[in-house]
């Protein structure tokens, strides 16, 4: 059975700095890239971060570029995204998400996401 | 990138009743990269299907999916009382990926 568990998360005022845990069962951690996907209270969901399977690339959607740094350790089955500068509207809900994109893809022609976890809260607030 | 509109924001049906749900893209997409999402109250996301119109593992077939270019549906043909929740759309293109704003299935 796939298990993602985000560990991490809380109240964080603004301009601080907070990381992000994952920790992964029940697949081949190695073989499958990952991301991190955010829900703002009572809204919907955005796509934040995705790093490819290795680790070698990165991706980012433009409001958390230059703050936010994705990276994953093999070794560990474990998922991370370091939060840097943060805002009032980072404050949301964190899911550490499983991609379909495999290692056998340099860069991935088709994907989506096939595994949630159950995310991690973080609030920004003074 | 590609923005992705859910149609409508909100649909008040009653258990029995059919649900068509539609989610327009602002530049065609392959039909390979279009995928619908559940999310009831209080919990995560789960992935409904893929592609298109590929059912995920557990997903019944009352959920079916279709559509090509900028206009993608989701439809659940009987809604059962776990069926109301949200939905969303999501696309992946060009290392960007990006989802609807969701429409809302609740009870009538």
């Amino acid at each position: 059975e796939v298990q993602l568990l985000e560990s991490g998360g809380g109240l964080i005022q603004p301009g601080e700095s907070l990381r992000l845990s994952c920790a992964v069962s029940g697949f081949t951690f190695s073989t499958f890239a990952m991301s991190w996907v955010r829900q703002a209270p009572g809204k919907g969901l955005e796509w934040v971060s995705t790093v490819s399977p290795r680790g070698d690339s990165t991706y980012y959607t433009a409001s958390v570029e230059g703050r936010f740094i994705i990276s994953r350790d093999n070794s560990k089955n474990a998922l991370f995204l370091q939060l840097d500068s943060l805002r009032a509207e980072d404050t949301a809900i964190y899911y550490c998400v499983k991609n379909w994109w495999d290692v056998t893809m340099r860069v991935p022609v088709i994907d989506y996401f096939d595994y949630w976890g159950r995310g991690s809260l973080v609030t920004v607030s003074s | 990138d590609i923005v992705l509109t859910q149609s409508p924001g909100t649909l008040s049906l009653s258990p029995g009743e059919r649900a068509t749900l539609s989610c327009r893209a602002s530049q065609s997409l392959s039909s390979s990269n279009l995928a619908w999402y559940q999310q009831k109250l209080g919990q995560g996301p789960r992935l409904l299907l893929y592609g298109t119109s590929a059912r995920a593992s557990g997903v019944p077939d009352r959920f079916s999916g279709s559509g090509s270019g900028t206009d993608f549906t989701l439809t659940i043909t009987r809604l059962e009382p776990e069926d109301f929740a949200v939905y969303y759309c999501q696309q992946y293109g060009n290392s960007r990926w990006t989802f609807g704003q969701g429409t809302k299935v609740e009870i009538k």
